[in-house]
């Protein structure tokens, strides 16, 4: 079945750890998207590509890095310079490059990041 | 900046009865209106959409609004089912030409009771 697949569920990081989440998709989609979620909020834009080797800065992106080495993964590293990293991390992608006014985000079922 | 807002946070609603999610934006580049569904410890579900052109959309159960003039938009379930019981995010895009960033309001809960 195709789909965009998270990995861990679950994470715990340290203090100054860095912490990768991966998200792998199979449904030949060009963009990836990360969004974290905190209680009572929306979804924010972390970091987006939109080719392989190319993304771009979210609205939150400080703290966080990004790869897109290949176009089916997308993985993003919680820094130890993000000081609030606990939050539900959302990958999600659309087929298209371009923007459009009919694209929706399919979305993974999520990395749930907490600090020990 | 909160450029899409849901004011109620909360909503619950009798099994059957209709359930009516509202959404304000303030970006008036905002043409494409999406509402996603959202269970716990999981990822969001597409739901319904619709775009500027129109100011109504349905799909079965789930009728969107659109009321450009006062920038606001709003979900209907009709009948409201137990299963229903979700966290509704309404999200908008702007036109940007490259690729499409959403815009999520804060979410409203809603709990269906039997």
């Amino acid at each position: 079945d195709g789909g965009i697949t998270q990995s861990p569920k679950y994470l715990f990081r340290k203090e100054g750890q860095n912490v990768t989440l991966s998200c792998e998709q199979n449904l030949n989609h060009d963009a990836m998207y990360w969004y974290r979620q905190d209680p009572g909020q929306g979804l924010r834009l972390i970091y987006y590509s939109q080719i392989v080797n190319d993304f771009q800065k979210g609205d939150i992106a400080e703290g966080y890095s990004v790869s897109r080495e290949k176009k089916e993964s997308f993985p993003l590293t919680v820094t130890s310079a993000q000081k609030n990293p606990t939050a539900f991390y959302l990958c999600a992608s659309t087929p298209r490059r371009t923007g459009t006014t009919n694209e929706k985000l399919f979305f993974g079922s999520g990395t749930q990041l907490s600090v020990l | 900046d909160q450029q899409v807002k849901q004011n109620s946070p909360s909503l619950s609603v009798q099994e059957g009865r209709i359930s009516i999610l509202n959404c304000d934006y303030t970006n008036s580049m905002f043409d494409y209106f999406l509402w996603y569904k959202k269970y716990p410890a999981e990822g969001p579900t597409f739901l319904i959409s619709i775009s500027s052109i129109k100011d109504k959309n349905e799909d079965g159960r789930f009728t969107v609004f659109l009321n450009k003039s006062a920038k606001h938009l709003s979900l209907h379930i009709v009948p409201s089912q137990p299963g229903d019981s979700a966290v509704y995010f309404c999200a908008a895009s702007a036109k940007t030409g490259t690729a499409s960033k959403l815009t999520f309001g804060t979410g409203t809960r809603l709990q269906v009771t039997l």
